[in-house]
C-alpha cells in the first residue's frame, strides 16, 4: 500500500462546478496534511494546510480531514480554467518527513 | 526576491559527470529539503537538513551527497551521473511547527531540470 494515494485523474468538470479531490494515507500517527498546487512545468504551491478533524475554509478552497477515516479532501468551489493543474496531497507522518501522493490532474472546462 | 533560489535552472550533461545543484532561502527557515521529481510527476524526498544537520537520508545512491554550509543554504552534488537521474530537482524550506504540528508547509524553489545523455 502506498503511503499517500490520490486519484491520478484527469477529473475534467465544467467552469462554476465544486471539485472534489480525494487523498488517503497510510500513517495512523500523520500530524500535518497538506495541499499543493502544481501548474505543468513549475514548482509545487502551497494551497492549503488542515491539522485536525473537520473542515477549513480559505477563499474557494476547503479542505477537510477524517483522521479516523485517514481521508484527506480538497472541495474547490466555483471552479476557474485557471485552476486546471495537479493538486498534490502531502501528509507530514512525524518529525520533519512530508510523503507526497502523485497528484490529481484536474481540468476545468471553460 | 525570491524566497528559495535555485541554480541552475536547467543542466544538461553526459553520462559519467560531475554536477552541483545550488539552493538558497531567504525565509529564515530551519529545515530544508531536496525532492525528485520523475517523469510520472512523483515527488520523493531524498534529503533534509536543520540547522545544517542531516536529519532525514533516504534510500538513495551515495553518488548523490548534499551539504548545508548554513541554514540558508542547501546544495547537491552528484557523481558519475546515470541516465537514470535525468528529473526535476526541488529544493524546497520549511520553519517548524507549533505543539503537535511538524511543519506549516514547504516553499518550494522553482526547480532544476536534469538532463543526462
Amino acid at each position: 500500500q502506498k503511503e499517500v494515494e490520490q486519484n491520478s485523474g484527469p477529473l475534467s468538470v465544467p467552469e462554476g462546478a465544486i471539485a472534489s479531490l480525494n487523498c488517503t494515507y497510510s500513517d495512523r500517527g500523520s500530524q500535518s496534511f497538506f495541499w499543493y498546487r502544481q501548474y505543468s512545468g513549475k514548482s509545487p504551491e502551497l494551497i492549503m494546510s488542515i491539522y485536525s478533524n473537520g473542515d477549513k475554509e480559505d477563499g474557494r478552497f476547503t479542505a477537510q480531514l477524517n483522521k479516523a477515516s485517514q481521508y484527506v479532501s480538497l472541495l474547490i468551489r466555483d471552479s476557474q480554467p485557471s485552476d486546471s493543474a495537479t493538486y498534490l496531497c502531502a501528509v507530514t507522518t512525524g518529525g520533519f518527513k512530508t510523503i507526497f501522493g502523485a497528484g490529481t490532474r484536474l481540468f476545468v472546462k471553460a | 526576491d525570491t524566497a528559495v533560489s535555485q541554480t541552475p535552472k536547467y543542466l544538461v550533461t553526459q553520462m559519467g559527470n560531475d554536477k552541483s545543484i545550488k539552493c538558497e532561502q531567504n525565509l529564515g527557515h530551519d529545515t530544508m529539503y531536496w525532492y525528485k521529481q520523475d517523469s510520472k510527476k512523483f515527488l520523493k524526498i531524498m534529503f533534509s537538513y536543520n540547522n545544517k544537520e542531516l536529519i532525514i537520508n533516504e534510500t538513495v545512491p551515495n553518488r548523490f551527497s548534499p551539504k548545508s554550509p548554513d541554514k540558508a543554504h542547501l546544495n547537491l552534488h552528484i557523481n558519475s551521473l546515470e541516465l537514470g537521474d535525468s528529473a526535476v530537482y526541488f529544493c524546497a524550506s520549511s520553519s517548524p511547527g507549533g505543539s503537535g504540528v511538524a511543519n506549516y508547509g514547504y516553499t518550494f524553489g522553482s526547480g532544476t531540470r536534469l538532463t543526462v545523455v
